[in-house]
């Protein structure tokens, strides 16, 4: 079974510049997370999709959005770019195990460089 | 407010020797608590994942312990390799009937292992 797919790799942009980064999960997997991960910060949850439907939004302002299509990829979008935006971008698939278990795959991330 | 701390930050053992990470958590209503390993420009790996009702987990050389009572958990890797190198993160997760939101990250310990 094919892992989490994310594109592209790697991206350099400039302030006031807006991307689009895209997120293809476990085949099966409904459920699409995405999060930003800094050496400072470390992991921090952006916003959760579950069958094309925002189930789950962090504290990040409104220039992160996202969606999440018919067969469960996901984009999330970054508009008017700021220095502090660059991070590294992991997209989770997650599939529920138990009542209070699941279990999350993450992608190999997207790098975004803000210039 | 929720809130996982790991320690120590960093950690550089010689390869063969055993070492032992922890995380305190403040988390409430606790579900379960998972350790991940996040090798350089990777997206992390699950190693382990407990609830409430597990003290211990292992997954080959990496052992995970949970005390619900005092709020610690701490991972135990035996026989260290070079391969071990990475950073090992801390995921507590609160019981909100599912969803990501609920999932609270610690900022990792960054292990080096030299040979």
């Amino acid at each position: 079974k094919a892992g989490v797919t994310q594109t592209p790799r790697y991206l350099i942009k400039t302030r006031g510049q807006q991307v689009t980064l895209s997120c293809s999960p476990i085949s099966g997997h409904r459920s699409v997370s995405w999060y930003q991960q800094t050496p400072g910060q470390g992991l921090q949850f952006l916003f959760e999709y579950f069958s094309e439907t925002q189930r789950n939004k962090g504290n990040f302002p409104g220039r992160f959005s996202g969606r999440q299509f018919s067969n469960s990829r996901s984009e999330m979008n970054v508009s008017t770019l700021e220095l502090g935006d660059s991070a590294l971008y992991l997209c989770a698939s997650t599939f529920r195990t138990g009542a209070y278990t699941d279990t999350q795959y993450f992608g190999p991330g997207t790098r975004l460089t803000v210039l | 407010k929720n809130q996982v701390e790991q320690s120590p930050q960093s950690l550089i053992i010689l390869e063969g020797k055993n070492c032992t990470l922890q995380c305190n958590y403040t988390v409430s209503p606790f579900s379960n608590l998972r350790w991940y390993k996040q090798d350089t420009g990777r997206g992390p790996v699950s190693l382990t994942i407990m609830t409430f009702s597990e003290n211990t987990k292992s997954n080959g050389r990496y052992t995970a312990t949970l005390d619900a009572d005092t709020k610690q958990s701490s991972l135990h890797i035996t026989a260290s390799q070079l391969s071990d190198s990475a950073s090992y993160i801390c995921v507590v997760s609160a019981y909100s009937g599912g969803g990501a939101d609920g999932l609270t990250f610690g900022k990792g310990t960054h292990l080096i292992i030299q040979p």
